[in-house]
């Protein structure tokens, strides 16, 4: 089984700032990450994925997570926001046939 | 290419009544999946459908059940609804079933149970 946790339900940054949103995880199996943007009133956006290879993964909008298999994380990072990456932010991993594990989220708001 | 799309975007229902989601997917793919979402929370995995098939389920009660058709569309039923069932249904598609693959989402269908 596996399962997701998203350490800060809420992180405010300044516009231009840097963030890191965190994420753990725990699997018993081979894990396969993601992190994924959800805008309001819309559905999931694939941000990035970690399935092998280089632990550094970047993604979409500027982007990139680190993966970790020592202190089981996937820290999501970007080195400057904009006011358009205000969203709901969501790791989940995938270790079989069960779908995808989501944590609880993330908001990221930014604040001019 | 078209993306996914899902009907209706709202709906409000009763408890104890029936309700049918809808979805298409997008172009190319072969798979489904379908999620929920309750308010201010992750998305929770319902079930998988491949070529028709069910081939993976999440830790939802049979009342939940689904169907995928032969041009690859799908349906979430859900009977004898409780109030608990009100969230955010999301589907999604992929080219195929397996772990690596990316999942496309649709926007969803708000169900509301009152």
């Amino acid at each position: 089984a596996q399962s997701v946790t998203q350490l800060d339900s809420q992180v405010p940054v300044f516009e231009e700032a840097p963030v890191e949103l965190r994420c753990n995880y725990s699997s018993s199996v081979s894990v396969y990450l993601f992190w994924y943007v959800q805008y309001p009133n819309q559905g999931l956006q694939l941000l990035l994925k970690y399935l092998s290879g280089s632990t550094l993964v970047k993604g979409i909008n500027g982007f990139e997570a680190e993966f970790n298999k020592s202190q089981t994380s996937f820290h999501l990072r970007k080195p400057s926001v904009h006011i358009s990456d205000t969203a709901e932010y969501f790791c989940a991993v995938r270790g079989g046939a069960d779908g995808l594990t989501f944590g609880k989220g993330t908001h990221l708001i930014i604040q001019p | 290419e078209t993306g996914v799309t899902q009907s209706p975007t709202h709906l409000i229902k009763t408890r104890g009544q029936q309700v049918t989601l809808r979805c298409s997917s997008q172009s190319g793919h072969n798979t489904v999946s379908w999620y929920q979402q309750a308010l201010g929370q992750g998305p929770q995995f319902i079930f998988q459908y491949y070529r028709e098939e069910e081939n993976g389920r999440g830790n939802f009660p049979p009342r939940f059940s689904g169907l995928q058709f032969p041009n690859y569309s799908s349906e979430l039923n859900v009977n004898a609804l409780e109030l608990d069932d009100s969230a955010l249904y999301l589907c999604a598609s992929s080219l195929d079933p397996s772990v690596i693959g990316t999942l496309h989402f649709g926007n969803g269908t708000r169900l509301t149970v009152t």
